[in-house]
Order: structure tokens, then C-alpha cells, then sequence
């Protein structure tokens, strides 16, 4: 079966100017996440969906961020008006579950901001 | 703010040597999981440890828990050019759903 699937995988924009990063899970995964990457290092959450709920969003560092889930499934990152430090690769995630559940990991999306 | 410490954060060794990645944290964790990443892909689950004090072993990797599950090892013997990677650990905290992931161990095996 198809696995976590991310678009676009590289996307180059100027400051100033909002971008959407899209995730499709894995079908009939509930769970999803979004985490951030920069200068291949660790991930930071961003924020955690169980369904189209987010129960966590502690993790979106300013009000420019923000994300949406539909049908349980396909996931929109957004960031608006971008600043040089959102430049990194997002990372999507997908578990069966809850997040003690094995999480598989999609591509990422490289984001440059100019 | 919780944090996970992973050393050392670059590594670089000959084929064939044996090598010990750790990963450390003041907080207790209800599992623990290591991940592999390559360049341009995302992680890739190894292994779940959950028992304080457990072992495993998957070929030439063996995982340890620590017996508080405060910490973490991830030992590779007879490294492999293919071993090459960031390794990542992470652990959702007791009480807390979601897993926090580790600083990172960039690992590069040279033939």
C-alpha cells in the first residue's frame, strides 16, 4: 500500500508571502503530525491531529502557523507570510493510533524562504 | 521543556569498528524508539524498547533501556557503510501523547 505522501516536495518563496504544504497519511491511519527540520537535526512538533481534532497544538511557534484536517485524512500545513526563519524541511507523520503507535514518516516538503 | 540529549551529535568511523550512540533525558519515558534517516526521506522506525532494562537486537544494532527508562543506547557492531545515517531517538513522556524526538546523531561510515 501507498505510504505518507507530501507535495510539494521542494517549494522556494519570498518573504512576505503564504505557502501551504499538503500531507495525504495513510489510509485509515486516525492519527497525523507535523514536524519541522532544520539543518538535518532533530524534528520539532508542531502540532498532532486525532481525527480532524487537534489535541495538540502546542507546538506552532507563532500565529502564522496554522493547520487543518478534513475527512480524517488529508492534512494542510499553512504558513503565512513567511520569514526567512520558517526555511526547513516539514515533516508529516501518520500512526494507526495514539502517538506511542509506530510513526511513518513521508518525504517531506523543503521549504526555502528567500 | 523536556528535552531528549543525544550524543555525540557527529560521528565518523572506519568500516568494521563498533560504535555507541546515546540518548539521555532527566524525565521518564513510558517507551522508547530509535529512528534511522537518510538523506531527502524521512525517519524510519528501528525499534520500540518499552521494559526498563530491556535489550534487543536487530543484526548488528542492539537497543538498551535504561533500568529508570530515563535513557537509551543503540550499540552497532562491525559498522557497515550502509549504517550511515541521522539516528533519532524519541519517547512520548509519561502522560503526554506526543513523542518528543532527540537532538540527533549523524553517523558516517567511511569504507
Amino acid at each position: 500500500g501507498a505510504g505518507v505522501s507530501q507535495s510539494p516536495s521542494n517549494k522556494v518563496t519570498e518573504k512576505g508571502k503564504d505557502v501551504e504544504l499538503r500531507c495525504d497519511p495513510i489510509s485509515g491511519h486516525t492519527a497525523l503530525y507535523w514536524y519541522r527540520q532544520s539543518l538535518g537535526q532533530g524534528l520539532e512538533f508542531l502540532i498532532y491531529f486525532q481525527g480532524n481534532s487537534a489535541p495538540d497544538k502546542s507546538g506552532l511557534p507563532s500565529d502564522r502557523f496554522s493547520a487543518e484536517r478534513t475527512g480524517g485524512s488529508v492534512s494542510t500545513l499553512t504558513i503565512q507570510r513567511t520569514q526567512q526563519e520558517d526555511s526547513a524541511v516539514y515533516l508529516c507523520a501518520s500512526s494507526l493510533y495514539a502517538a506511542q503507535e509506530t510513526q511513518y514518516f513521508g518525504p517531506g516538503t523543503r521549504l526555502l524562504v528567500l | 521543556t523536556q528535552l531528549l540529549e543525544q550524543s555525540p551529535q557527529f560521528l565518523s568511523i572506519q568500516e568494521g569498528e563498533n560504535l555507541t550512540v546515546y540518548c539521555n533525558s532527566s524525565s521518564v519515558f513510558s517507551s522508547l524508539q530509535w529512528y534511522r534517516q537518510e538523506p531527502g526521506e524521512g525517519p524510519v522506525l528501528l525499534v520500540t524498547v518499552v521494559t526498563g532494562g530491556e535489550v534487543k537486537k536487530l543484526k548488528r544494532l542492539t537497543f538498551q533501556f535504561g533500568d529508570a527508562r530515563k535513557d537509551s543506547s543503540l550499540h552497532i557492531t562491525a559498522a557497515q557503510p550502509g549504517d550511515t545515517g541521522l539516528y533519532l531517538c524519541a519517547g512520548p513522556y509519561f502522560g503526554n501523547e506526543k513523542l518528543t524526538f532527540g537532538t540527533g546523531t549523524r553517523l558516517t561510515i567511511i569504507p
